[in-house]
């Protein structure tokens, strides 16, 4: 089965702490794309990052980071020096080519950030 | 603005109208999505077109529910006879094949 699990349902730190949001996937196919979006309160769903399957290379962009692991079908992602603005509904997701690349999408991981 | 554009953003209907809504997409995207995502869940997948042909719906598509995408370029989303559990938020999304799809801000439905 083609799968994405966010364990994580709700996680709250204090600004300014690391954060990591787990995500694990279950596939098949040996080519496949795997996404990182976010969700604001205002609701609109904004990309953050594509990795392809044969691409393993950690990516870092700002004070994001994320770590791909086929050995363990993990695509973790981590905001270092967390800012309340952060604070959002993050969603992992999966694509593959014989599900001609339709986003298979985890629940989500609300992402709570105190001042 | 080169973004996805849905409208309306909000509707407010009573239950057996019909309504539509439209979502522009990127113009160079070749693909079009429309999701559903109800308080607390992620989106649902509906159907999706390459150009202007749907090239598939969900099961969740009842009967009730038609979409299309006349030239390629925009798509209508319409829902006939709504009822209650249709409110939801609207989601539509463009890529290309293969691609980061890029969302709209959606289309909320609350039907009374």
């Amino acid at each position: 089965a083609q799968k994405v699990t966010q364990a994580q349902t709700e996680i709250s730190v204090v600004e300014k702490e690391d954060v990591t949001l787990d995500c694990v996937y279950e596939t098949r196919d040996t080519t496949y794309y795997l996404f990182w979006y976010k969700q604001p309160p205002s609701g609109e769903l904004v990309f953050l990052i594509r990795r392809n399957s044969f691409d393993e290379q950690n990516e870092i962009s700002g004070r994001y980071s994320w770590n791909f692991q086929k050995s363990t079908s993990s695509f973790n992602f981590t905001i270092t020096a967390s800012q309340v603005v952060d604070s959002a509904v993050y969603f992992c997701a999966l694509s593959y080519l014989d599900s001609n690349y339709q986003l298979i999408w985890g629940a989500g991981t609300k992402l709570i950030i105190k001042p | 603005d080169t973004g996805v554009s849905q409208n309306p953003r909000h509707k407010i209907t009573k239950r057996g109208q019909n309504v539509t809504f439209r979502c522009d997409p990127i113009s160079e995207h070749n693909r079009l999505y429309w999701y559903r995502q109800t308080l607390g869940q992620g989106p649902e997948f509906l159907t999706y077109f390459q150009n202007e042909a749907q090239l598939e719906k969900s099961r969740l598509l009842s009967d009730r529910f038609s979409a299309e995408r006349p030239k390629g370029s925009f798509s209508t989303l319409e829902i006939q006879r709504t009822e209650q559990g249709d409110s939801a938020m609207y989601l539509c999304a463009s890529s290309f094949a293969g691609g980061e799809q890029f969302f709209g801000p959606g289309t909320r439905l609350t039907v009374l």
